[in-house]
């Protein structure tokens, strides 16, 4: 099975602080998508940042930017300016298959600290 | 607007009756729909996808099925539930021209 791993079930950071997270994904296709979604308490899933695996510029959102390495298949989101609303669980996803289906990882639950 | 509509937000069943969840997607045609499941604590799993009206993949064997009667509708079904049938249950959509997704806010389901 084609997997994403987060080895780091749980961060955590010093508000104003810059924290990464990491991610480490298996696939077999040329074309994919990678994507951070954020999961407060709430549950809803909210996107954070996404990756064409085509693009080698890695993508940035505000304080939010990734590290993309294709050859090592490694999709780390690093948080900077760290604030108390970005506590919440996150997961990397995969996106690939006929039908563009989202594979997650386990997700890492972050801690923001005043 | 695009939108996605889930229902009913929490769910209480006994075990061995019935489930029946809805998701409604408005304001696009033809989209890719999803089924994801949570466990406490737990990343997502992928339970179901489908690409079209009657087409129906599923990635994990278990006590579930799905449907999709409308373009826009998807159903996630079990004839009995189980215990392990417990969880966070969320439906999503994209469209097919690019690689954007919108989920539900999701069913909470505890099978007592």
């Amino acid at each position: 099975a084609q997997t994403v791993t987060q080895s780091q079930p749980e961060m955590s950071v010093q508000e104003a602080e810059t924290v990464t997270l990491s991610c480490t994904y298996d696939t077999s296709e040329s074309d994919y998508y990678l994507f951070w979604y954020k999961q407060p308490p709430s549950r809803q899933m909210i996107l954070v940042i996404r990756q064409e695996a085509y693009k080698q510029q890695n993508a940035t959102e505000n304080r939010f930017s990734v590290n993309f390495q294709k050859a090592a298949k490694s999709f780390s989101l690093k948080i900077s300016d760290s604030q108390l609303g970005d506590a919440a669980m996150y997961f990397c996803a995969r996106a690939s298959g006929s039908a563009r289906q989202l594979t997650f990882g386990s997700g890492t639950q972050l801690t923001v600290l005043p | 607007s695009q939108t996605i509509h889930q229902w009913p937000a929490t769910l209480v069943q006994p075990v061995g009756s019935p489930l029946s969840l809805e998701c409604t997607v408005e304001g696009t045609s033809n989209p890719n729909l999803y089924w994801y499941r949570q466990a406490a604590g737990r990343g997502l799993q992928l339970l179901f996808y489908s690409v079209g009206i009657g087409q129906i993949s599923s990635e994990v064997p278990q006590n579930l099925s799905a449907s999709r009667p409308q373009d826009r509708q998807f159903i996630l079904s079990s004839k009995k539930l189980l215990l392990s049938d417990s969880g966070f249950y969320l439906c999503a959509w994209s469209v097919r021209t690019n690689y954007g997704y919108t989920f539900g806010s999701g069913t909470r389901l505890t099978v007592v």
